[in-house]
């Protein structure tokens, strides 16, 4: 069973559009991360969002951080081929890190 | 400077066998995590390791074991291994203990069982 649920878990769009990828819990987190994995490589930290209510902008990419701390957005803008890849986000009580199981992105050109 | 480096890349092994598997962190980080990511289970935690001692263990069974040496490298060793524990094996090294800190994470390890 999963501790984080993500939404889609697929997600094709065109070149130039906007995509919302969503990630939901039952639990309360102290801190959530997103991570960027892409083919052949291990997952690579976007942002750490700590505080309820909290957005946080990385170029084209918006991450909000519920206000009850238990679910977590991010929003791309004009998406690029290379945003392509898989979007994880993750959250932990007791030092543990707990994934979802991701939500694959594939921007066509 | 240089990521966190894992040995071998890919792996072939047959049921039953045992294997080990290696992670270098980035210089100066004392906390390796190890994971398992599977399609169907996505990314689970297996344990981590910080000065040489396990600090917290997922829900693996025993035969999932590690250590840690003095430069921080750490091992992962899968004995009696089973058709299921195909994956892709990744390791993340942190400068803080537990997955409060940033963790970079290795390519990974892809464990093929037959």
């Amino acid at each position: 069973t999963q501790l984080l649920e993500q939404s889609p878990q697929f997600l094709s769009i065109q070149e130039g559009e906007n995509l919302t990828v969503y990630c939901n819990s039952s639990s309360v987190f102290s801190s959530l991360q997103w991570y960027r994995q892409e083919p052949g490589e291990g997952p690579v930290l976007l942002v750490t969002v700590v505080t309820g209510g909290e957005v946080k902008k990385l170029k084209r990419l918006t991450f909000q951080f519920g206000d009850a701390r238990k679910d977590s957005s991010l929003h791309i803008t004009a998406a690029q081929p290379g945003d392509t890849g898989l979007y994880l986000c993750a959250g932990g009580p007791d030092y543990k890190l707990s994934f979802g199981a991701g939500t694959t992105v594939t921007v066509r050109a | 400077k240089a990521g966190v480096t894992q040995t071998p890349r890919y792996l072939i092994k047959t049921r039953g066998q045992q294997v080990t598997l290696s992670c270098s962190p980035i210089s100066g980080h004392r906390s390796v995590s190890w994971y398992q990511q599977t399609p169907g289970q996505g990314l689970q935690f297996l344990f981590e390791y910080f000065s040489e001692t396990q600090r917290n263990k997922g829900n693996f069974p025993g035969r999932f074991s590690g250590r840690q040496f003095s430069n921080s490298r750490s091992e992962m060793n899968v004995s009696t291994l089973e058709l299921g524990d195909s994956a892709l094996y990744l390791c993340a090294s942190s400068l803080l203990q537990g997955s409060i800190g940033e963790q970079f994470f290795g390519p990974g390890t892809r464990l093929t069982v037959l």
